[in-house]
Order: structure tokens, then C-alpha cells, then sequence
């Protein structure tokens, strides 16, 4: 079946540590997104991609990093600059950028300690 | 001003009851996205909107672009259709940017 997967559910990290999320999609998409969620706030977007090799920062970028070398695969790096790392991360794919509902993965709940 | 207001924040029916969520917005749109989110946390699309109404199943979404309003209807609610409902924009000129409304949690008991 297609659809997008991140993994872990859920991760638990030391400060000071980085830490990967992944996210791949089968959906044969060309834009990929992270999204950041806190409680009481809306979506928030952290990097976006609409093409192999190509990414743009959100906004709220600072202290994350991505990649997007293949088609199907976004991970996200969240670095220890990242003042308040603990959240639920969100990945969503779509045909493409603008126009064309997005696909959501079931999200990675990190925990930094 | 947040671009994208929901209201009510929270609403909590009865079981059967016919449930109304709106969304207000202050930017030109190319469309109108709602969402739902369940408490697990994933995420699924229900409607992309750009003009008058769409339905699917028990629910139906409504789009006025000159109010620069939309909302979401629930007939016959239930139980399972507790979750947070989020409104997310498609700003004019085709953004690849959604913006997102802080959303309504819904509790339907039974």
C-alpha cells in the first residue's frame, strides 16, 4: 500500500545529542515537508522539499537540518542547537508544492531530557 | 492577527448531534484545506477546497471566499469522529506553504 512512514514512534534523546527522524514516502511525490506540532499551537513548518537535491528552510528552521538525496526519503536532524527540541514532528508529502492536497505521516514524538 | 482562526477551541456533543466547526481567514486563498487528527496523532486530509461545498459521507465542507469563510459540518455524529479538526490554508499565487489554524478539538460522547 502507499503511503508515508516515519520512524521511530517515539525517541527519547540527552541534551546536547543529535538526533535523525526519518520519514519515507512510496507515494512517488515530489514535494516533502516537516512539520513541527506543540500543544495548544498550529502546524509549523521546518524545512520543505520539492525536488531531489533541493530544500528550503520554514519557518522555523534553526537548529534543524534535512537532506533529500532520493525521491523518497526526507530525514530531518535535530541538532543540539535546537533550543527546545521536544515535540511532535509531523512529515507530509504532495504531488506537488502548492495546489494538491497533502499526505501525513503518523508523526515521531521526540523526548529530549 | 493570525491568519487562520478556528472556532469554538473546544466543543463537546452528544452522540448523534449535528456539529458545526468554523474557519476564518484573512489572506487570499487558492484553496482550503480541513484535516483531522486523531489522538494517536497521525494526521489525514478530508477536504481541499476552493469554491462552495464538497461531501463525503457524514461530512460536508462549505467554502465563502467573499467572507473569506469556511466550515465544517458533522451530521449524525459519533463517538469515532472525536478528534482535533484543522484548518489549513493555500495562500493565492499557489504557496508551497500551508498555514495552519490552531485547530478545534472535538469529543463526541456516546
Amino acid at each position: 500500500d502507499g503511503g508515508i512512514t516515519q520512524s521511530p514512534k517515539y525517541l527519547f534523546r540527552k541534551e546536547g545529542q543529535n538526533v535523525t527522524l526519518s520519514c519515507e514516502q512510496n507515494l512517488n511525490h515530489d514535494a516533502m515537508y516537516w512539520y513541527r506540532q506543540d500543544p495548544g499551537q498550529g502546524l509549523r513548518l521546518i524545512y520543505y522539499s520539492q525536488i531531489v537535491n533541493d530544500f528550503q528552510k520554514g519557518d522555523i528552521a534553526e537548529g534543524y537540518s534535512v537532506s533529500r538525496e532520493k525521491k523518497e526519503s526526507f530525514p530531518l536532524t535535530v541538532t543540539s542547537a535546537q533550543k527546545n527540541p521536544t515535540a511532535f514532528y509531523l512529515c507530509a508529502s504532495s504531488r506537488l508544492a502548492g495546489y494538491y492536497e497533502q499526505y501525513f505521516g503518523p508523526g515521531t514524538r521526540l523526548t529530549v531530557t | 492577527k493570525n491568519e487562520v482562526e478556528q472556532s469554538p477551541q473546544n466543543l463537546t456533543a452528544q452522540e448523534g448531534e449535528f456539529i458545526t466547526i468554523n474557519c476564518s481567514y484573512s489572506v487570499g486563498i487558492s484553496a482550503l484545506h480541513w484535516l483531522q487528527q486523531h489522538p494517536g496523532g497521525g494526521i489525514v486530509s478530508l477536504f481541499m477546497l476552493s469554491s462552495g461545498k464538497k461531501k463525503h459521507g457524514r461530512l460536508i465542507a462549505t467554502i465563502n471566499i467573499q467572507e473569506k469563510h469556511s466550515s465544517l459540518h458533522i451530521t449524525a455524529s459519533h463517538p469515532r469522529d472525536s478528534a482535533v479538526y484543522i484548518c489549513a490554508l493555500d495562500a493565492q499565487g499557489g504557496s508551497e506553504k500551508l498555514v495552519f489554524g490552531k485547530g478545534t478539538k472535538l469529543t463526541v460522547n456516546p
